[in-house]
């Protein structure tokens, strides 16, 4: 099945700062990569997503990049602010739209 | 999102005991998944079920059951409760969108979540 690593476990940064998160995954049939932001006792919300057709995708201050030959997807975030702090998962689904595979997390804290 | 909610929220129950989680929903959605999470480890899958009859083992369904009374509903049963199934669990709906330009693809819904501790 599909295996999907996420890095790093924890990332601090300085408010005004960009953070980069990255995921890698096993099954090259893979297609849809969404990013989901949960804040401490909160669900998990779609902040972003990128299908395999596509090389990047940009939302005001969050971006993602897809690098198929790689096998592999970052979330960058540009001009943190606090409220950004959060745990972020990335995921991948499968190419028969089964199931979603989550990476382990990463805590985001910004720094003000 | 309202439209997913899941009871109850927090349960704190004893080794043996049986449990059922419930999960309902408002969106019409057909997909339906539980996770459950743990420190660490991210979301992983329990169960998943595509429609009322339709019910599929995710990565770590040993020890949990699920039944699907109705779209709206999709339920989550520990049999036997035992200490590490300590956890968060989270409800998903799921469906799928079709973009023109960009092909198919299937946007998650989660409910808030319910904490459960077996002592």
């Amino acid at each position: 099945g599909e295996n999907v690593e996420q890095h790093p476990s924890t990332l601090s940064v300085q408010e005004g700062d960009s953070a980069v998160i990255k995921c890698t995954y096993s099954d090259s049939a893979s297609n849809y990569f969404p990013w989901y932001k949960q804040e401490l006792g909160k669900r998990p919300q779609l902040i972003i997503d990128i299908r395999s057709n596509v090389g990047e995708k940009k939302d005001q201050r969050i971006a993602v990049t897809l690098n198929k030959t790689a096998k592999h997807f970052s979330l960058h975030i540009t001009e943190t602010q606090p409220e950004d702090s959060a745990v972020y998962f990335c995921a991948a689904r499968t190419y028969n739209f089964n199931k979603f595979y989550f990476g382990s997390g990463t805590k985001l804290n910004v720094k003000p | 999102d309202a439209d997913v909610t899941q009871t109850p929220r927090n349960r704190i129950t004893k080794t043996g005991k049986r449990i059922m989680l419930e999960c309902s929903q408002t969106k019409g959605h057909d997909r339906m998944y539980w996770y459950r999470q743990d420190p660490g480890l991210g979301l992983r899958l329990i169960y998943y079920s595509f429609d009322v009859k339709d019910i599929n083992k995710g990565e770590i369904s040993d020890g949990y059951s699920v039944s699907r009374q109705a779209q709206a509903k999709f339920s989550l049963s520990l049999e036997s409760a035992i200490p590490n199934q300590t956890a968060l669990y989270f409800c998903a709906t799921s469906v799928i969108r079709t973009s023109g330009s960009s092909g198919s693809y299937n946007e998650q819904f989660f409910g808030p979540g319910t904490r459960l501790t077996v002592l």
